[in-house]
């Protein structure tokens, strides 16, 4: 079955960065596209960013534009976010999160992990 | 954005209805999922492409578009003390940016 599992959060000073996994087994990852989702305490859930199943496609969210970074590595099944310059209202639980079109982005969500706590405070 | 009620509560073998509406470009350009979270728990899909269900989703589940209020909706029919939970609704925009609803917590009475 699906399995994504996420690693790498923490506990961050505000303006540093943080790196997140996502180890993603049971299925053939270089097919689908991959999404972060994240959700505040107590909170929402905010779309962060998706990949395209060969890395080529990016989008992120307007709120993390030009500090957050989606990327893979096929080989290795492994999704990654670079967070730099990190704020306090990026605490979150990070979900990796499959997407439901095998080849395409859909943008429905089919799978998820358990998620990464991250957390920004002095 | 979408805005969805914050809360809806019914008793047990009743149906409830969540709205989810658009506040810009129509809600029928991209399709709608629902997702179900439970305490502690992430969310799993519960409705897809406006009101396809997954396999292992029960039918008392159904999902409808209707374009003259900008709106989707999901529909619980049979209310079960397990179904208590936050609802979202989700899409995506012209930007490629996907979106997520307000949220919406159902509790059974």
């Amino acid at each position: 079955q699906v399995q994504l599992v996420e690693s790498g959060g923490g506990v961050v000073q505000p303006g540093r960065s943080l790196r997140l996994s996502c180890e993603a087994s049971g299925f053939s990852f270089s097919d689908y596209a991959m999404h972060w989702v994240r959700q505040a305490p107590g909170k929402g859930l905010e779309w962060v960013a998706v990949i395209s199943f060969d890395g080529r496609h990016k989008y992120d969210a307007d709120s993390v534009q030009g500090r957050f970074t989606v990327s893979r590595d096929n080989s290795k099944n492994t999704l990654f976010l670079q967070m730099n310059n990190l704020r306090a209202e990026d605490t979150a639980l990070y979900y990796c999160v499959r997407d439901w079109g095998e080849g395409g982005i859909d943008f429905s969500f089919d799978s998820w992990g358990q998620g990464a706590l991250v957390t920004v405070s002095s | 954005m979408l805005t969805q009620p914050h809360s809806v509560s019914e008793s047990p073998g009743k149906t409830v209805t969540i709205s989810c509406t658009g506040s810009s470009g129509s809600i029928a350009s991209n399709f709608v999922q629902w997702y179900q979270q439970r305490p502690g728990s992430a969310p799993t899909i519960v409705i897809y492409e406006d009101n396809q269900r997954p396999s292992g989703v029960p039918d008392r589940f159904s999902g409808s578009i209707d374009s003259s209020s900008n709106s989707a909706s999901l529909t619980i029919s049979g209310l079960k003390t397990e179904d208590e939970a936050e609802y979202y609704c989700q899409s995506y925009d012209s930007t490629n940016q996907g979106v997520f609803g307000t949220g919406t917590r159902v509790t059974v009475l």
